[in-house]
């Protein structure tokens, strides 16, 4: 069965630290891995994209990487701001079937002043 | 450009009683989706269609119909609701490289 498994749960860190939130998977064929931002109240919204050749990717103060052979991603926020203050979910992408998108739980990511 | 509209954004309900949520998008995107989002857990996918006159379902079909009658717009329907369909329900179309948008998300609470 595919999952993908988020880590820590919840997250709280003070305005202007750094953060790394973590994703593995077990999906397959895999595809690509997407980093969404979920804000409270609100849909979620791309943040990045990681295909199976590529290892890092930023987005301004977002940095993903993928490993692709131990099935693991991560995020790492650089210099937080208050408004980094959502949850984070991982998405992973299976080859050939338009369902085949599976969910992490997300991690709530709380910045303090 | 508006992207994905859900209607309503709020409703109540009592058990037994039916309700329709509407999900409209303008970026003529074939494939749409149906989730339910509960605390602790992911987003689960209820129903999906691959394009105009198609649905399929999805990990947790139960007690969920859908329409897709038009390529814009993705009906989900509940004939008779029950507390367990207690859940914030998100809507979202996708690219063909398998970017997802989202749209606000429907509160739904049955009593």
């Amino acid at each position: 069965k595919n999952q993908v498994e988020q880590s820590p749960q919840s997250l709280i860190i003070l305005e202007g630290k750094n953060c790394t939130l973590q994703c593995n998977y077990t999906v397959s064929p895999f595809s690509n891995l997407r980093w969404y931002k979920q804000d409270t109240g609100r849909g979620p919204v791309s943040l990045t994209i990681m295909t199976f050749s590529e290892n890092t990717k930023s987005n301004g103060r977002y940095t993903a990487t993928l490993d692709a052979d131990t099935k693991q991603s991560s995020l790492h926020i650089t210099a937080s701001q208050l408004s980094d203050s959502a949850s984070y979910i991982c998405v992973v992408s299976a080859a050939g079937s338009a369902r085949q998108l599976t969910f992490g739980s997300g991690t709530q990511l709380t910045v303090l002043p | 450009n508006a992207g994905v509209t859900q209607t309503p954004k709020f409703r109540v309900l009592k058990t037994g009683q039916s309700m329709t949520l509407l999900c409209a998008q303008d970026m003529n995107h074939e494939y749409m989706y149906w989730y339910r989002q509960d605390p602790g857990m992911g987003l689960r996918l209820i129903h999906y269609s691959v394009g105009e006159g198609t649905t399929a379902k999805g990990e947790v079909p139960d007690g969920y119909n859908v329409s897709r009658l038009k390529k814009q717009n993705f009906l989900l329907g509940l004939e008779s609701a029950a507390p367990s369909q207690t859940s914030v329900y998100f809507c979202a179309s996708r690219t063909g490289s398998g970017e997802l948008f989202f749209g606000e998300g429907s509160r739904l609470t049955v009593l």
